[in-house]
């Protein structure tokens, strides 16, 4: 069975301030994919990366970086300097390999204070 | 532009009353998902579609119900058998073969 735990429920920062968001993962598959997805308050989720199992290399985009480990199970997203508008939900999730279905983590409310 | 819509954005039902939930995708995206969210949880899949006539259920399709009759479009029932459907409800979809989902707006449900 596939799990995601994002531990952290609601982060508070003040604008320009790094925040990281933590998700750990379980899964018995050796090929998987991880996720990073952004929820605004419209509701919409809008994809921020995808990363597949085999390539634990950091990722980084802008302000946005990602840190995947594999030995810890473990796929950390830091936003540097952030804003008001990175005020969110952020989704981690996990996909099975066989069938491409998501398993979401419970996600982690990012907000940022002027 | 491509995207997919999901309508209406506010819904409200009463008690014991069917309602369907719309969802077309111009992506030509083979795949298509219905998830649900509530409050401090993550998204669960209700039920998916991998190509035309043919679709699965999610973790929790009770009391749900869908078709596929068309390529774009991916409707959802919630039945008066679902025992708490108020819920904000996601539609997506994908390339098949594709992990890499597009969500529409979402549809936010209240029933009374």
């Amino acid at each position: 069975a596939q799990k995601v735990t994002q531990a952290q429920t609601e982060i508070s920062v003040v604008e320009k301030e790094d925040v990281t968001l933590d998700c750990v993962y379980e899964t018995r598959d050796t090929t998987y994919y991880l996720f990073w997805y952004k929820q605004p308050p419209s509701g919409e989720l809008v994809f921020l990366i995808r990363r597949n199992s085999f390539d634990e290399q950091n990722e980084i985009s802008g302000r946005y970086s990602w840190n995947f480990q594999k030995s810890t199970s473990s796929f950390n997203f830091t936003i540097t300097a952030s804003q008001v508008v990175d005020s969110a939900v952020y989704f981690c999730a996990l996909s099975d390999p066989n069938d491409y279905k998501l398993s979401f983590g419970a996600g982690t409310t990012v907000t940022v204070r002027a | 532009d491509g995207g997919i819509t999901q309508s209406p954005k506010y819904l409200f039902r009463k008690e014991g009353q069917n309602v369907t939930l719309s969802c077309e995708q111009n992506l030509n995206h083979d795949a298509m998902y219905w998830y649900r969210q509530d409050p401090g949880q993550g998204l669960r899949l209700i039920y998916y579609s991998q190509i035309v006539n043919d679709f699965q259920k999610g973790d929790i399709a009770e009391g749900y119900s869908v078709s596929r009759e068309k390529k774009e479009s991916f409707p959802l029932t919630v039945t008066s058998a679902q025992k708490n459907p108020t819920a904000f409800y996601l539609c997506a979809s994908s390339f098949r073969g594709d992990n890499e989902q597009f969500f529409g707006p979402g549809t936010r449900l209240t029933v009374l």
